[in-house]
């Protein structure tokens, strides 16, 4: 299976401590994305980059997040000094153009939990 | 900016009856529709798209979508829903022009009953 992959599948941790999420995205897609859910809402976005270029940041992402995309293949998305209100789903995905737009093709998610 | 809005979070229906889910939009600038479904504990799956053209799209497992662009809407119609297809399904748009992040709608919960 060549989908976005994301790991791990579910991060627990104490409040304070850091984080670190990886995405694996589709082999040929130049853009990956970054998206947050929270239980009962649709995805947020937060970041996304083309090749190794992280081109918007929302407003979502605070400081203590931080991105990367080295060499233009996986990505890290990582949380320092969690906080409670960082509890949700952390989706990546992946895209090509295609016919004009960017579809976009998500992994399953990494859900953290901080107690 | 963008926003979508997804009319019911939860609609129950029986097993072959028929379903529409409403989605409308709002943006200063042309978009691209889409809609995902997210069945329990998996990922976002991408379900049909608006590009140009027909404004009736329709996805391989009898879902169909029309774009409605005086009403700002792209309501999602099956006539025949199974138990199958019970799921969170999420409108979505995002830029013609920049074609980069996804605005959300907050997502309707679509329960088919025996």
């Amino acid at each position: 299976d060549t989908g976005v992959s994301q790991n791990p599948r579910h991060k627990i941790t104490k409040r304070g401590q850091n984080v670190t999420f990886r995405c694996d995205p589709i082999s040929e897609h130049n853009r990956l994305y970054w998206y947050r859910q929270t239980l009962g809402q649709g995805p947020e976005f937060l970041t996304y980059f083309q090749n190794e270029a992280q081109l918007e940041k929302s407003r979502l992402l605070s400081d203590r997040f931080s991105a990367e995309r080295p060499k233009g293949s996986f990505s890290t998305l990582e949380i320092q000094r969690t906080e409670q209100g960082d509890s949700a789903m952390y989706l990546c995905a992946s895209s090509l153009r295609s016919g004009g737009a960017y579809e976009q093709y998500f992994g399953p998610g990494t859900r953290l939990t901080v107690t | 900016a963008q926003s979508v809005t997804q009319l019911d979070s939860q609609v129950p229906v029986f097993e072959e009856a028929p379903v529409e889910l409403r989605c409308n939009y709002s943006s200063s600038v042309s978009v691209y529709l889409f809609w995902y479904v997210q069945y329990p504990n998996q990922g976002l799956q991408l379900l049909l798209k608006y590009l140009s053209g027909s404004t009736l799209v329709e996805s391989i497992n009898g879902f169909e979508a029309e774009f409605n662009k005086s009403q700002t809407s792209f309501h999602l119609r099956k006539p025949s829903v199974h138990i199958s297809d019970t799921a969170e399904y999420f409108c979505a748009v995002s830029e013609v022009t920049s074609g980069s992040r996804l605005t959300f709608g907050e997502g309707t919960q679509l329960t088919v009953n025996p």
